[in-house]
């Protein structure tokens, strides 16, 4: 399987702190995503990376930012954490989407109380 | 519309059963399709690419028509292990300057019971 590894797995937070979740990989791949699950709305996409210092928005980018750094690391962070944004939030990354797809992290699970 | 509709089920069907879902995308200008599945309170896993001329991977049958715009995924010979959720995944190329930001819209997804 490909080295991406997301953390922390599980949190929970208190509304109005804010959070972030990490997404590593080890594939040194160019392009790396943030994706929120949902019941009823499937997979949305927050923002993504085309490369270092490289990032748009999303369908569902607002409350959230993103900065990579470093081509390994991809960070989603929660401004202050509204109960909205409780989810499973997934990082993906891909080495040529037209042939591979996706490779999804194992996904964060967050909750805000 | 949602840019990729399926039918979220759920399928309930036997043992050795051949199952088919179907997937419909709005965007002509897409690219590229998959079938994922996604396992209880895990991460989607890519199943199979989905090419125009169609493919098939086992058991899996994968067709694409695009004129219709439609997608569709065959099960033969259902396994109790073939029970998850089956997400349609449709690649609509993005950028400035001919770069593709490869964004990929997921389909809600269908679920399947596989049943002894």
């Amino acid at each position: 399987d490909a080295g991406i590894t997301q953390s922390p797995r599980h949190k929970v937070t208190e509304t109005g702190t804010p959070v972030t979740l990490r997404c590593h990989q080890t594939e040194n791949h160019r392009y790396m995503y943030w994706y929120r699950q949902d019941p009823g709305h499937g997979l949305r996409l927050i923002h993504y990376s085309y490369g270092v210092k490289d990032t748009d928005k999303g369908e569902v980018s607002d409350g959230y930012s993103v900065s990579r750094s470093k081509t390994e690391d991809f960070l989603l962070t929660l401004e202050s954490a509204t109960s909205s944004q409780t989810s499973v939030y997934f990082c993906a990354i891909t080495g040529g989407l037209q042939i591979y797809g996706y490779t999804f992290g194992s996904g964060t699970r967050l909750t805000v109380v | 519309r949602k840019e990729v509709e399926q039918d979220p089920g759920p399928f309930n069907v036997p043992e050795g059963a051949t199952v088919a879902f179907n997937c419909t995308y709005s965007n002509s200008a897409s690219q590229s399709f998959f079938w994922y599945r996604q396992d209880c309170r895990k991460e989607p896993k890519l199943l199979m690419s989905v090419y125009s001329s169609g493919n098939e991977d086992g058991r899996f049958t994968a067709q694409l028509n695009r004129a219709s715009q439609y997608i569709s995924l065959l099960i033969r010979d259902s396994k109790l292990s073939d029970s998850a959720t089956y997400l349609c995944v449709v690649n609509t190329a993005e950028g400035a300057g001919g770069t593709s930001y490869g964004k990929l819209t997921f389909g809600q997804g269908t679920i399947l019971t596989v049943h002894p």
